[in-house]
């Protein structure tokens, strides 16, 4: 699987747009881009995905760059809620294993 | 929603004594995974399981772990001789199928080793 880097925190303050990047320049063309998300002690949970075409769910949009090299989670209108570890990964099918690195800790700010 | 279930939410034991950790997957998935964190450190993937066997583990996962799946309902984690380096957040997830692009994690298991 493609390594993935990401900044380790941002700040955002609350009601604005987060918008959370990640290079993934070594991603081969069968894989997708997967966003998970871990607040404080819970389980990870998925937010969204996409292959090459931006996608949009009730959570967030996922914005790919043509080249497919970097992408941007954006959280349309952060909340203290959304205070957690996103983590960016590639994967070449939703079954593999998940292989979490650190994430980008992100801070809504009131 | 269905959810992911795991008990105990707290354990704790003492070095060289065997845990066991539950799972409850969500009804009619086929994937399940268990998954650490050690405090302070990244979740890291422990073993992966489908059609009632071990289809990925990780180094991680010696001989001192198992894994089963006992009743169609219960997923378990086995630790036979715990160590104090055992001790973490323990994470069970299942995914529906192949076709299927979420992973359901549950709320974990902290396991204190003294």
């Amino acid at each position: 699987d493609a390594k993935t880097t990401q900044p380790p925190s941002m700040d955002c303050a609350e009601g604005r747009a987060a918008n959370l990047p990640c290079n993934h320049s070594t991603i081969s063309g069968n894989e997708y881009v997967y966003w998970y998300r871990q607040i404080h002690s819970q389980g990870p949970q998925y937010i969204i995905h996409g292959l090459k075409n931006n996608e949009t769910n009730e959570m967030a949009s996922l914005i790919i760059t043509e080249d497919r090299k970097s992408s941007t989670l954006i959280l349309p209108h952060a909340t203290l809620r959304d205070t957690a570890v996103y983590y960016c990964i590639a994967l070449k099918t939703s079954y593999d294993k998940v292989i979490f690195g650190p994430g980008t800790s992100l801070s809504v700010i009131p | 929603e269905p959810e992911v279930t795991q008990t105990p939410s707290h354990q704790v034991t003492q070095m060289g004594q065997e845990v066991i950790l539950r799972c409850v997957p969500i009804s009619n998935h086929l994937y399940f995974y268990w998954y650490r964190q050690i405090l302070g450190q990244k979740v890291e993937f422990l073993v992966s399981f489908y059609n009632n066997e071990i289809s990925e583990k990780s180094e991680i996962f010696d001989d001192q772990f198992s894994v089963e799946r006992p009743d169609g309902s219960n997923f378990t984690l086995k630790i036979r001789s715990t160590k104090l380096e055992d001790s973490a957040m323990y994470f069970c997830a299942s995914l529906s199928s192949s076709s299927s692009y979420e992973q359901y994690f549950g709320p974990g298991t902290r396991l204190t080793v003294t």
